[in-house]
């Protein structure tokens, strides 16, 4: 059964502390992307990469976010410092590209920044 | 600016009788549609989809409209079970720029038994 794993599952930490959520897309999808769900936006993208080079990251604060596929079975995402306000849920998904246009998610990272 | 809107929070709806929710659309540039359902504590799954070429796309229970003049799409459900209570999010690409999805902010349906 294929699925897009993210980890961790949740995540409490520090205001100003580094934090790194990771995520192993589907074997075989080439576009993986990250959003973000809070109460006030929905599902907000943060960044997407295709074939393992990064497309858009428009929606990422450059300063203190950043997003990188070491390989095609790896993506992570890192924000450092973090703050309150980025706290919310992180949702990573992985697409097979041209012949299905549809994403498939990870269950998400809940991350709480105190 | 939103480009997907999904004006409706929230919907109540009893068990047996059709839901339907719906969604609106700024760009004209969108052609592909996709809803994805919403439980608790898990990731969005896609649900349903449509190509701007067709009006109307039907699975089982599940059938979403388009009607691209009024830049307007509609999933309805029939007849709603309680397992079908979520979130359940539209959202829109433009196929042709190979670009992300862009959702709008998802309406929760609860069905009652």
């Amino acid at each position: 059964d294929a699925r897009v794993t993210q980890t961790p599952r949740h995540k409490v930490t520090e205001m100003g502390q580094e934090v790194t959520m990771r995520c192993q897309p589907i074997l075989g999808h080439n576009t993986v992307f990250w959003y973000r769900q809070t109460m006030m936006q929905g599902l907000e993208l943060l960044a997407y990469f295709r074939n393992r080079a990064p497309l858009d990251d428009s929606g990422m604060p450059k300063d203190r976010f950043s997003a990188e596929m070491p390989d095609a079975t790896l993506a992570t995402l890192k924000i450092q410092p973090s703050e309150p306000r980025d706290s919310a849920v992180y949702f990573c998904a992985s697409g097979p590209g041209a012949a299905n246009l549809a994403a498939f998610f990870g269950q998400g990272t809940r991350l709480t920044v105190v | 600016d939103q480009q997907v809107k999904q004006n409706s929070p929230s919907l109540s709806v009893q068990e047996g009788r059709i839901s339907i929710l719906n969604c609106d659309y700024t760009n004209s540039m969108f052609d592909y549609f996709l809803w994805y359902k919403k439980y608790p504590a898990e990731g969005p799954t896609f649900l349903i989809s449509i190509s701007s070429i067709k009006d109307k796309n039907e699975d089982g229970r599940f059938t979403v409209f388009l009607n691209k003049s009024a830049k307007h799409l509609s999933l309805h459900i029939v007849p709603s079970q309680p397992g079908d209570s979520a979130v359940y999010f539209c959202a829109a690409l433009r196929n042709s720029g190979n670009t992300p999805l862009v959702f709008g902010k998802g309406t929760r349906l609860s069905v009652i038994a």
